[in-house]
């Protein structure tokens, strides 16, 4: 198993242009997540999708857009790259079952460095 | 609103020896998991140990173990017997099941340097 798995790595982004970051996990989980990571900020959630074909804004949403085009994938995109959306970025995955009350460690990749000059 | 907060932005031990990072969060909720989690230079977001809000007892992993004062909303991680490896930034982080959709609320972190 991969786990879950984001590309590219790093990315260097001129202010306007677009571009989009790929997760994938092979865990089967129903919910997958993406944060950004700022220096002294933690980690912020930026958009979930609780299943496939749902998807929700999280905590720092501006700028962003998302897609579940399955149960395995959830993309991130940029439409017009800004200076503050320099960061890492996370995508994350988990079972979580709201009705029975269980939920299940998130397994996270292994991250995005992307800096917009 | 739901924050975590960790007071201790930077901390050290020396090798061998025991330290305690801090975490205190804030819920309405009377169900929810905690977590800590560590974060090597590779960036790795790697789980450490978890706590159910409703076990009493505090959760242990070998040489990790928290202390988990519910009244008090507080999470404490003690790792014992420190080892050059465990140098990372650790995040507390908690996720209600009752009103959300399963996303960590995360704290600021803690730098920890572990010296030989």
């Amino acid at each position: 198993n991969a786990g879950v798995t984001q590309t590219p790595k790093f990315q260097v982004l001129k202010t306007g242009q677009s571009m989009t970051l790929q997760c994938a996990q092979d865990m089967n989980h129903n919910s997958m997540y993406w944060y950004r990571q700022d220096p002294g900020m933690g980690l912020r959630l930026i958009y979930y999708s609780a299943s496939e074909g749902t998807t929700d804004k999280g905590e720092v949403p501006n700028g962003y857009n998302v897609s579940r085009l399955n149960k395995r994938e959830f993309s991130l995109r940029l439409e017009s790259a800004a200076p503050s959306q320099t960061s890492v970025y996370f995508c994350a995955s988990s079972d979580f079952d709201r009705g029975r009350g269980t939920f299940y460690e998130q397994y996270f990749g292994p991250g995005t460095r992307l800096t917009v000059t | 609103a739901q924050t975590v907060t960790q007071s201790q932005p930077e901390m050290s031990v020396q090798e061998a020896e025991t330290v305690t990072l801090s975490c205190t969060y804030d819920t309405s909720e009377n169900n929810y998991y905690l977590f800590w989690y560590k974060q090597p230079p590779s960036r790795q977001m790697i789980l450490v140990i978890r706590q159910e809000a409703y076990k009493q007892q505090n959760a242990t992993e070998n040489r990790f173990s928290v202390n988990f004062q519910k009244a008090a909303k507080s999470f404490s991680l003690k790792i014992s017997d420190s080892q050059l490896g465990d140098t990372a930034m650790y995040f507390c982080a908690f996720v209600n099941y009752g009103g959300s959709q399963g996303n960590l609320i995360f704290g600021k972190g803690t730098k920890l340097s572990v010296k030989p």
